[in-house]
């Protein structure tokens, strides 16, 4: 059973437009959520996460909103750039679980020039 | 932020051998992860390693198969046990202060069982 989906495999966007790539998680327990990205033949860095107590929360070109009630969350980049060109997870965590992280399949974001 | 160093960056291992997966984190850390990533997959727990204790091992991961030690705050191992094959993979190292807090990554370890 998968918690955490990420349901478009790929999203090509313009440079300069915005990029927004979805998530959704069927377990109501989780209560914290992140975005990493990951570039090939590197570890997964961290861009941005989000309490369940909130509903979005801003940094830099990067926002992510949270909707309980549909259990979806998303990440906008604006503007996107090249250099956002990546693998994008979504992730999620509980309390009752030690705060292990449940990863989505990743979204594979190309930013065109 | 923590700066998570895993070695070897990769290697090609003879099918039944074994192979020990070093993490080494800059500073204390509460709560240490050990991830798989299949080729075009996302990233799987394998189990949270627990300092001073037995690591706690997700569903489909068992000790003997992927052995973790844990002994202190900053370090900890995976061993991939009988490797065979389908146990190519990329093995990720992760680190947390704590709850409700961003968890870190090595670069990864790029395993290939021929």
């Amino acid at each position: 059973d998968q918690q955490v989906k990420q349901n478009s495999p790929s999203l090509s966007v313009q440079e300069g437009r915005i990029s927004i790539l979805n998530c959704d998680y069927t377990n109501s327990m989780f209560d914290y959520f992140l975005w990493y990205k990951k570039y090939p033949a590197e570890g997964p860095t961290f861009l941005i996460s989000i309490s369940s107590i909130k509903d979005k929360n801003e940094d830099g070109r990067f926002t992510v909103f949270l909707n309980k009630s549909a259990k979806h969350l998303s990440l906008h980049i604006v503007p996107s750039q090249p250099g956002d060109s990546a693998v994008y997870f979504c992730a999620a965590s509980a309390m009752d679980s030690s705060y292990k992280l449940i990863f989505g399949s990743g979204t594979r974001l190309l930013v065109r020039p | 932020s923590a700066v998570i160093s895993q070695k070897p960056s990769r290697d090609i291992c003879q099918r039944g051998t074994s192979l020990t997966i070093q993490c080494q984190v800059d500073s204390q850390v509460t709560m240490m992860f050990w991830y798989r990533q299949q080729p075009g997959q996302s990233l799987t727990l394998i189990a949270t390693a627990n300092q001073g204790s037995e690591a706690t091992y997700e569903s489909g991961f068992v000790i003997d198969k992927f052995p973790i030690s844990r002994p202190n705050l900053t370090f900890s191992t995976l061993t991939v046990s009988n490797m065979s094959p389908e146990d190519s993979s990329i093995y990720l190292c992760s680190a947390a202060g704590g709850p409700n807090t961003e968890a870190f990554f090595g670069q990864g370890t790029r395993l290939t069982v021929v």
